[in-house]
């Protein structure tokens, strides 16, 4: 069975990166068609794609935080990882990792998502 | 990329049926039938309810339904039980290997 883990600080300061870590468990990471993606949800408000990898290690971003993200993956841990960069007040949020099998497809398994607050 | 509208709120008594709608553009929605929906309740993580418009995975009741026109993609959910009360929010796919999310509705069965 899927699992999805979120892992990484809870507390970032303003004009810092932010680095979490998704652990994959009950699949492979490299395996094709599987895409893994990266999704946040400020408090209170609604959900936002960050960004995906493909199983060939192909990264996509959402045209609004291209210029701040990177996301890569680790396949010897079975884990992949976003880093956001020069980030501010408005990058706090639950950040969930997900999976989705092919590069137009749902988010079919989420992890149960992080909160990492921006302070100043 | 703009978020795809929803409605803010939706309700309806158990039994009845509530349909809450998705409206896109020609660049998302209407050129895709790669529209999701996913079901949130508070402090959960989302959940897959629909795929390709209108396909459920398994476990899904067959309450939900989803369905697009155009521009605008809708679910519908029938039979309202409690369990169902919950945020509800709609994807498309928006080509590249994008995706863009609906601004989210508060079902409510009253």
């Amino acid at each position: 069975q899927l699992q999805l883990q979120e892992s990484g600080p809870g507390l970032v300061k303003s004009s810092e990166t932010l680095s979490l870590t998704c652990t994959v468990s009950g699949a492979s990471i490299n395996s094709n068609p599987y895409y893994w993606a990266w999704i946040r949800q400020p408090p209170g408000k609604g959900l936002e794609w960050i960004g995906s990898i493909s199983y060939s290690g192909s990264t996509y971003y959402n045209p609004s935080l291209k210029s701040r993200v990177i996301i890569s993956v680790d396949t010897s841990k079975k884990q992949f990882s976003l880093k956001l960069s020069s980030v501010t007040a408005t990058d706090t949020a639950v950040y969930y990792c997900a999976r989705h099998p092919g590069s137009a497809s749902e988010f079919e398994s989420w992890g149960q998502g992080t909160l990492v607050t921006v302070s100043s | 990329q703009s978020a795809l509208t929803q409605p803010p709120s939706a309700s309806g008594s158990p039994g009845q049926s509530v349909t809450i709608s998705c409206t896109g553009t020609n660049s998302d929605v209407g050129t895709y039938n790669y529209v999701s929906w996913y079901q949130q309740h508070p402090g959960k993580a989302p959940k897959l309810m629909l795929y390709e418009v209108s396909k459920r995975p398994p476990g899904v009741p067959d309450r939900f339904s989803g369905s697009k026109s155009g521009n605008t993609a809708s679910l519908t959910v029938s039979g309202l039980q409690a369990e169902d009360e919950a945020d509800y929010y709609c994807t498309s796919y928006a080509g590249r290997t994008t995706y863009v999310f609906g601004t989210g509705t508060k079902v409510t069965v009253l």
